[in-house]
């Protein structure tokens, strides 16, 4: 099977701009759950979808939103752009939010 | 704060040495795993332990776990320079919440 792709694998925005990142998880998992790295935070939960439906959220802004399209392709977007939002976004997919997760390589945002 | 919390934060040992990493967690969880991340890139599953095991052997690796005392050990036997990475534990509780802990940097000296 084909791992977790996601899309574009990095990008440079300036501030106030918004960004969207693209997910495909491994065919036939329903669970897609969107994660933001950073030296100083580590590794937060952002959101997480399961058949369309947003099902647990993170603790962040509303200007972090996302989607889950019937084929469990996943987007999130990010709107007015802060200079702390530079980070490593993974997007990992499973059977079941508790089962094992498998990680997509990652985007890397920079805002300047 | 984090749910999961390693120890130590950075490791360093030579070629052919144990690596022995710590993970402790504050509330009643479903299963704990542990996961790598080599250099920025994304996270590699490594094992899943269930809140009604104590021990689990992968490969080169074995998990315990207490309950008791929330907590998780991770150790790597035999290490190698391949297994240089960053060593993540995540609690995954039964609101389905998956907390990942700061992480654990392991460097293998050849």
């Amino acid at each position: 099977k084909a791992g977790v792709t996601q899309t574009p694998r990095y990008l440079i925005k300036t501030r106030g701009q918004q960004v969207t990142l693209s997910c495909s998880p491994i065919s036939g998992h329903r669970s897609v759950s969107w994660y933001q790295q950073t030296p100083g935070q580590g590794l937060q939960f952002l959101f997480e979808y399961f058949s369309e439906t947003q099902r647990n959220k993170g603790n962040f802004p509303g200007r972090f939103s996302g989607r889950q399209f019937s084929n469990s392709r996943s987007e999130m977007n990010v709107s007015t752009l802060e200079l702390g939002d530079s980070a490593l976004y993974l997007c990992a997919s499973s059977l079941e939010a508790r089962e094992t997760q498998y990680f997509g390589p990652g985007t890397r945002l920079l805002v300047l | 704060s984090q749910q999961g919390e390693e120890d130590p934060q950075a490791l360093s040992i030579q070629e052919g040495e144990n690596a022995t990493m710590n993970c402790s967690y504050k509330t009643s969880i479903n299963n704990l795993q542990w996961y790598r991340q080599n250099s920025g890139r994304g996270l590699v599953h490594l094992i899943l332990i269930r809140s009604n095991e104590r021990e689990k052997h992968s490969g080169r690796l074995r998990v315990t776990l207490d309950t008791s005392k929330k907590s998780s050990s991770l150790l790597i036997t035999a290490s190698r320079a391949a297994d240089t990475a960053s060593y993540f534990c995540a609690t995954v509780d039964y609101g389905q919440n998956f907390v990942f802990g700061p992480g654990t940097r392991l460097s293998v000296l050849p």
